[in-house]
């Protein structure tokens, strides 16, 4: 079975950092495109970012250019978001989510952007 | 970037019900790249549908998806209480990858 747990949501002031870690079972990790969505508060789901199997190829909602970065440790089986210039539009549910035919999908983790 | 929108926004309707909700891409897409997820408070979306008409594991066969190019439809043929909450469509054939805005299934 998938498993997909992410970590490292937290409160943040604006302009902060954070990174958010995802970490994978149930499946071979290192074969996937994994991918970032989240979901402000009483809003809907926003895809972040992929990153491919290898690590290779990256990709970026507008949202997240120049200011979010998407890597993978495929020897820990764990997905990273590294996430700069913080602002408050960036508060949501980050979750994670497995490429394939379909989506598996995480419980997410709360990022708060605050002062 | 291809918009999916979906209506309607909100659909009041009672157990036993058919629901019929609408999702419209912008331009073409692949029918193996289209998903329904339900979403309830509190929780993770959950898979429906993927690849336009195909039933994810434990769902029950009164949702059903339908549809191709750029109208989709997910059906559910006759309402239970554990249905009323937020649906989502999703294309994942190009990036952007987008979800429409979700139409809220609530009861009447």
């Amino acid at each position: 079975e998938v498993q997909l747990v992410e970590s490292g949501g937290v409160v943040v002031q604006p302009g902060g950092s954070l990174r958010l870690s995802c970490g994978a079972s149930g499946f071979t990790f290192g074969d996937y495109t994994m991918h970032w969505v989240r979901q402000a508060p009483g809003k809907g789901l926003e895809w972040v970012s992929l990153i491919t199997w290898d690590g290779v190829n990256t990709d970026y909602a507008d949202s997240a250019k120049g200011r979010f970065t998407i890597s993978r440790d495929n020897s820990k089986n764990s997905l990273y978001l590294q996430m700069n210039s913080l602002r408050t539009e960036d508060t949501a549910l980050y979750y994670c989510a497995k490429d394939g035919l379909y989506w598996d999908w995480g419980q997410g983790t709360l990022v708060t952007v605050s002062s | 970037e291809v918009v999916l929108t979906q209506s309607p926004g909100t659909l009041s309707l009672s157990p036993g019900d058919r629901a019929t909700l609408s999702c419209r891409a912008s331009q073409s897409v692949s029918n193996t790249y289209l998903a329904w997820y339900q979403q309830k408070p509190g929780q993770a979306p959950r898979l429906l549908i993927y690849a336009a008409s195909s039933r994810a594991t434990g769902i029950p066969d009164r949702f059903s998806g339908s549809g191709s190019g750029t109208d989709f439809t997910l059906t559910i043929s006759r309402l239970e209480p554990e249905d009323f909450a937020v649906y989502y469509c999703q294309q994942y054939g190009y990036s952007p990858y987008t979800f429409g805005q979700g139409t809220k299934l609530e009861l009447k």
